[in-house]
């Protein structure tokens, strides 16, 4: 399977603590996406790549948060002083640049935060 | 600002009905529009997606849509519902052009479709 992966699946930490998730995409595509999803909730767009360049970030993502993606290929997704707040399922995405192409999405990384 | 609303949390069908999960958006110009499945323990997958020309749109595994300007309304449509299509659907908008360019898709809330047998 070529797909979305993520790592890891499943994340407990302590109020706190740092934590960072990886994202590896489709090999092909060059947009790479980073979004938060609560329970009963859509996805909230956090930020997004296209190749290396982090060309958007949403007011969501508070200076604890920082994303890279340093050879346009997979990205991490790190979390400073984690909060009860950043509990959430955490999905990366990817797709070919272009406005009409269709994202493909991660199995997401699930964040308990105690 | 861009905004979608799907205003049924649930939607419950009988095996073999047609069903229908409403979608309706808001935004100041043209949309892109998509509609996502998640299934349990599985990543959202695409279904299909709206551009532009036909308002009907085909996609996977039977489903289609019906894009309707003057409604602002995207649903999405089977005409016969299999208890495997039980899942969370999550309608989504882009707006087209504008300056800068976003290409950040703004998702609804999510329908849970129920198929009994």
């Amino acid at each position: 399977d070529t797909g979305v992966s993520q790592d890891p699946r499943h994340k407990i930490t302590k109020r706190g603590q740092n934590v960072t998730f990886r994202c590896d995409p489709i090999s092909e595509h060059n947009r790479l996406y980073w979004y938060r999803q609560t329970l009963g909730q859509g996805p909230e767009f956090l930020t997004y790549f296209q190749n290396e360049a982090q060309l958007e970030k949403s007011r969501l993502l508070s200076d604890r948060f920082s994303a890279e993606r340093p050879k346009g290929s997979f990205s991490t997704l790190e979390i400073q002083r984690t909060e009860q707040g950043d509990s959430a399922m955490y999905l990366c995405a990817s797709s070919l640049a272009g406005l009409r192409d269709e994202q493909y999405f991660g199995p997401g990384t699930r964040l308990t935060v105690t | 600002a861009q905004s979608v609303a799907q205003p049924e949390d649930q939607v419950n069908v009988a095996e073999g009905n047609p069903l229908t999960v409403k979608c309706t958006y808001s935004v100041s110009g043209n949309p892109y529009l998509f509609w996502y499945v998640q299934y349990p323990n599985r990543g959202l997958q695409f279904l299909l997606k709206y551009i532009t020309g036909d308002n009907l749109v085909k996609g996977s595994y039977g489903f289609e849509a019906e894009f309707n300007k003057s409604q602002t309304s995207f649903h999405l449509k089977k005409p016969s519902a299999l208890v495997s299509d039980s899942a969370l659907y999550f309608c989504a908008v882009i707006k087209i052009g504008g300056t800068g360019g976003s290409y950040i898709p703004t998702f609804g809330r999510g329908t849970s479709l129920i198929v009994h047998p």
